[in-house]
């Protein structure tokens, strides 16, 4: 399968602890955005990459939030001192090219539950 | 405010029948409209792009249209099947020298029955 990969696939974290979450977009898509999307919404987006760097930050993003892609190939999401509110269902997608009319690609999501 | 409202947020229907999605808009300078389904518990899948000189555009059973005067799209889906059910989700974007980020809609929950 050569789609957006995402890991892991669910998440249950205590509140307070860090959790990461990693992208794998589809090879040499050069644009990756993270989103979240908790029941009932659509969603909301977080950030996004273009190679290496990164572009553009919501402010949804709070300072807990931090978003990596070190070699402009997989990306990696971190939450520090999770919250209940965090818990989302974070999704990753990735798309080719800078126009804004390219394809984006989602991967399957990674659901985060903090008790 | 960029914004995306979709109606209605859920429908039911037969199998076999069509049905129509509702989505408007408020998003400018408008770039593209997406039309995406996303089958609960995943990642969301693209059905259709359209740019505004484009009025209608299809893709197997689903037939998205596009009023870019109005700000609305629509949906159709004709002769629905069970794996129709799902969330279909309309997605604008904002034509920026970047790519300034996607507002989604909420969704429309549409359940196909027997």
């Amino acid at each position: 399968d050569t789609g957006v990969s995402q890991d892991p696939r669910h998440k249950i974290t205590k509140r307070g602890q860090n959790v990461t979450f990693r992208c794998d977009p589809i090879s040499e898509h050069n644009r990756l955005y993270w989103y979240r999307q908790t029941l009932g919404q659509g969603p909301e987006f977080l950030t996004y990459f273009q190679n290496e760097a990164q572009l553009e930050k919501s402010r949804l993003l709070s300072d807990r939030f931090s978003a990596e892609r070190p070699k402009g190939s997989f990306s990696t999401l971190e939450i520090q001192r999770t919250e209940q509110g965090d818990s989302a269902m974070y999704l990753c997608a990735s798309s080719a090219g800078t126009s804004s009319g390219n394809t984006i690609y989602f991967g399957e999501g990674s659901w985060l539950t903090v008790v | 405010k960029n914004q995306v409202e979709q109606s209605p947020q859920s429908l039911i229907i037969l199998e076999g029948k069509n049905c129509t999605l509702q989505c408007n808009y408020t998003v400018s300078p408008f770039s593209n409209l997406r039309w995406y389904k996303q089958d609960t518990g995943r990642g969301p899948v693209s059905l259709t792009i359209m740019t505004f000189s484009e009025n209608t555009k299809s893709n197997g059973r689903y037939t998205a249209t596009l009023d870019a005067d109005t700000k609305q799209s629509s949906l159709h889906i004709t002769a629905s099947q069970l794996s129709d059910s799902a969330s279909y989700i309309c997605v604008v974007s904002a034509m920026s020298t970047g790519n300034t980020p996607l507002v989604f809609g909420k969704g429309t929950r549409l359940s196909v029955i027997a």
